[in-house]
């Protein structure tokens, strides 16, 4: 049940875009996305609830694909502080279709913004 | 908002021992969860509090492992006759319903 994420690792340079995948194969209910940075606490990105909603603040965006059950991060022209782990979280959808409340989250894909 | 405290920050603990780790949540939260983490990898999902009650525990988590959120404030997390494969940093999250999870800086374990 643990969603999957792409790419494992990524490198860019300043002002460079990235884009991160989740995908899941159970029906999700929203889709949480935290960046870590090393040896610090996950810290919320933004949460997207099924509805196919996209979000954004500054350059970072997502968008939710409930057909798909897959969640995209875009970072656009990233910067030096993008740098970190970023991790999905999901949220399956109960029989209810309110969400479980149990937050599952992916393996994490490494950013690194060079100079 | 004063954030997640955990406490204590590290522990050392030989194979065998018993050890207990404490979480107080943003005071308005009426969610706890209990998550651990390895190296390289996401946080893994233990258990999870709605005020006082328990309401799911990971199938994964050992008998070892138990938790407890007396009146809906604080938590603990404790792990009996640990193993060498327990080590990992154990994270606190807190958060209100349908909201974001905020996470406490973590404990973290090494079992020698």
């Amino acid at each position: 049940q643990q969603p999957v994420q792409s790419p494992q690792a990524v490198i860019l340079r300043e002002g460079e875009d990235a884009v991160i995948n989740c995908s899941s194969s159970k029906a999700l209910y929203s889709v949480h996305w935290y960046r870590q940075k090393h040896g610090e606490a996950p810290v919320f990105l933004m949460i997207l609830l099924k509805g196919g909603e996209q979000k954004g603040h500054d350059k970072i965006s997502a968008s939710f694909n409930e057909k798909k059950q897959q969640s995209s991060l875009y970072l656009t022209a990233s910067q030096l502080s993008y740098s970190g782990t970023y991790f999905c979280g999901t949220e399956r959808e109960a029989y209810s279709g309110a969400g479980s409340y149990q937050l599952t989250f992916g393996k994490g894909t490494k950013l690194s913004v060079i100079p | 908002d004063t954030g997640v405290s955990q406490n204590p920050r590290h522990k050392i603990t030989k194979r065998g021992q018993n050890v207990t780790f404490r979480c107080d949540p943003i005071s308005e939260h009426n969610r706890l969860y209990w998550y651990r983490q390895t190296l390289g990898q996401g946080p893994e999902f233990l258990t999870y509090f709605q005020n006082e009650a328990q309401l799911e525990k990971s199938r994964l988590l050992s008998d070892r492992f138990s938790a407890e959120r007396p009146k809906g404030s604080f938590s603990t997390l404790e792990i009996q006759r640990t193993e060498q494969g327990d080590s990992a940093m154990y994270l606190c999250a807190s958060s209100l319903k349908g909201g974001p999870l905020h996470f406490g800086n973590g404990t973290r374990l090494t079992v020698t």
